[in-house]
């Protein structure tokens, strides 16, 4: 199976910052890897999918990256709307999910 | 409007088998795949199978030997079937439906907790 590692873990960072999170896949994913938010109590919300496709109705703020085995979640100026957990999603074989970056605002 | 709702039992004993039923609303299960993923409580996503328009399934490697996943066209309604349950099967289910590409979850039930205990 492919193992997804992201990072960071956890990320604290204030409003009107450029932020980044990151996927690294065990093998090359071939750019399908969708990005999820999900805030507390709620079910996973659906960002960007195949690396750099932005979601029906979600903020320009919001773009992907990357292709083989890394890609990148950019929220280029982060909202107070925009805390939850994040979490990267590879379907190229065996669908598997990251390990969540949780994004806190300062 | 597309809606996907789960329910079923909040609690199943050890070695029992759990039955869940995802009912969806605003799109036919003849055009659409639905996905069933899966969340223990504190900790991330789990995907455990998908039901293709088709009627084809796939399932989690992991968890192939003790899931079925069917549907009812005529009801709107997709099942999830585990047996063998155990403590660590504890979780939030969600069923989500794919945007189209496959593998795209666009819509989803708001879950439906299960916790397994005696």
């Amino acid at each position: 199976d492919i193992q997804m590692t992201q990072s960071p873990s956890l990320l604290s960072a204030s409003v009107g910052d450029r932020v980044t999170i990151n996927c690294k896949a065990s093998q090359n994913i071939n750019k399908y890897l969708n990005w999820y938010q999900q805030k507390l109590g709620e079910a996973p919300k659906l960002l960007i999918y195949n690396t750099n496709n932005l979601q029906t109705g979600i903020p320009s703020r919001f773009s992907g990256s990357g292709s083989g085995t890394d890609y990148t979640l950019t929220i280029s100026s982060l909202q107070p709307e925009d805390f939850g957990t994040y979490f990267c999603f590879q379907h190229n074989s065996w669908p598997t999910f990251g390990s969540g970056t949780k994004l806190e605002i300062k | 409007q597309v809606q996907l709702k789960e329910s079923g039992p909040g609690l199943v004993q050890p070695s029992q088998t759990l039955s869940l039923t995802c009912t969806v609303a605003g799109f036919s299960l003849t055009s659409y795949n639905v996905h069933w993923v899966r969340q223990p409580p504190g900790k991330g996503l789990e995907w455990m199978g998908v039901i293709w328009n088709t009627g084809g399934t796939r399932y989690n490697s992991a968890l192939k030997s003790r899931l079925s996943i069917s549907k009812d066209t005529s009801k709107s309604q997709v099942f999830l079937k585990m047996n063998s349950l155990q403590t660590e099967d504890t979780a939030t289910y969600y069923c989500a439906r794919d945007q189209g590409y496959p593998y795209v979850m666009d819509a989803w039930g708001q879950g439906a907790s299960v916790t397994v205990s005696s």
